[in-house]
Formats: C-alpha cells, sequence, structure tokens
C-alpha cells in the first residue's frame, strides 16, 4: 500500500465548529489531493496540491481551505462545518519522483475520514 | 467542463454471467483509470489505460480505452461473488482525475 495516513478517521463535530483533517505521506509524491465522497457523486475535488504551498482548488471547493508546508502533510480545513459537509473525505498522492508528469497521474487514496457534522 | 459518466449505475448479476460497464466522458483525454471500492474501504486501483486502443486484463476484468468515441468499457468475464464492489472511473484533466459516479456491482450467487 501506498504510505498515506488520513486523520482523524471518524470524527463528529458541531456544526460552526472549525475542523482539520490531515494526510501524512512517506511517499516523497509531489501531488497530493482531497476529494469527498457521497452517494451519487463519486468523488469530487475539493483541493489540490502540485508542491510545497502550492494549491489550488478543485469543483468543490467553498467552505474548504488547504495548507501544505511540506512536501509530506496536506491539511484541509473547513473554516466553519456545515451539515452539507457531512461526507467521506479522501485523500490521494500521485507522479513518484523522477516520473514526468505527462505520463502517469495514477492517484492512491489513504483509507478516507468519515465526517458527520451534526 | 470534463463529465465523466459511467452506466449502469446499479449492476446486480448471477455468477458465471458476463457483463460491461461502460465510461462515457466529455472531453479528449488519453488517460483513464479504472478503481475499485469495497464497501467502507478506500479505492484501490485496478487498471491505468494510458493510450487509445489500451486493453487491459487482470484475472475476469478487462478494461479497455477509445479516446477517438471518449469511452472505455470494463468487462467483467463468468463473474464471481468476491468481484461484488462499485467501480470508478477515473479521466485525467491537467493532473487531476474526474470520477465518474461509480457503478454497484452486485453478484449472487
Amino acid at each position: 500500500d501506498a504510505g498515506i495516513t488520513q486523520s482523524p478517521r471518524h470524527k463528529v463535530t458541531e456544526t460552526g465548529t472549525p475542523v482539520t483533517l490531515r494526510c501524512h505521506q512517506t511517499e516523497n509524491h509531489r501531488y497530493m489531493y482531497w476529494y469527498r465522497q457521497d452517494p451519487g457523486h463519486g468523488l469530487r475535488l475539493i483541493h489540490y496540491s502540485y508542491g510545497v504551498k502550492d494549491t489550488d482548488k478543485g469543483e468543490v471547493s467553498d467552505g474548504y481551505s488547504v495548507s501544505r508546508s511540506k512536501t509530506e502533510d496536506f491539511l484541509l480545513t473547513l473554516e466553519s462545518a456545515t451539515s452539507s459537509q457531512t461526507s467521506v473525505y479522501f485523500c490521494a498522492i500521485s507522479a513518484t519522483p523522477g516520473q514526468a508528469i505527462h505520463m502517469n497521474t495514477e492517484a492512491f487514496f489513504g483509507q478516507g475520514t468519515r465526517l458527520t457534522v451534526v | 467542463e470534463l463529465k465523466v459518466e459511467q452506466n449502469p449505475l446499479f449492476l446486480s448479476m448471477q455468477e458465471g454471467k458476463n457483463y460491461t460497464i461502460y465510461c462515457n466522458y466529455s472531453t479528449t483525454s488519453d488517460r483513464l483509470y479504472w478503481y475499485r471500492q469495497d464497501p467502507g474501504k478506500s479505492l484501490e486501483s485496478l487498471f491505468v489505460l494510458l493510450s487509445n486502443g489500451a486493453v487491459k486484463q487482470e484475472g475476469r476484468l478487462m478494461a479497455s480505452l477509445d479516446t477517438k468515441a471518449r469511452l472505455s468499457t470494463l468487462h467483467i468475464t463468468a463473474a464471481v461473488h468476491d468481484l461484488s464492489a462499485t467501480y470508478f472511473c477515473a479521466v485525467d484533466r491537467a493532473q487531476k482525475l474526474v470520477f465518474g459516479q461509480g457503478t454497484r456491482l452486485t453478484i449472487n450467487p
């Protein structure tokens, strides 16, 4: 398995509170992603990072922010959690060191974080 | 905007039968991926298809890619219960993957 660790694995939080999810990798991969998974929608990209301090928005970025201060860590923050953000969140990594980035974007996924906002 | 559509979304079949899952996408891409997800688990990479006409096989699963038709298929041969899972296709867009909705496959004895 690719060395990806998400924490926490489960969290219940109250509406309006800030929440931070962590993704840690040991693979030295350049690209890191946060997706959310909801029934009927597959996985949708929230934010991604293409290097330290280099991040960009995905298709469902409203209400979320990210930070990447080290290659191995990618944090997802819900500024003020809402019930619509109840979901399963997956972190993914891609592009091995030295591999031309146009060759392969195969992504490897963490175990997921189940977040419930009450 | 790239859209990826799978069909069917739900598929119930008997062991021993053959079936195909289809993945259509709306804009040009020559890289497509298939993943498997078991209930409550993460996504497992099945196939990486990197060019037009690419065909990959692993056991009872075979995936193909037709970039001109913007279509990929995942064919299941002589299905067995262990293949019950949700299958996702994903298409590359500028180093990001756009996923289909997933096909929930149930194989009955």
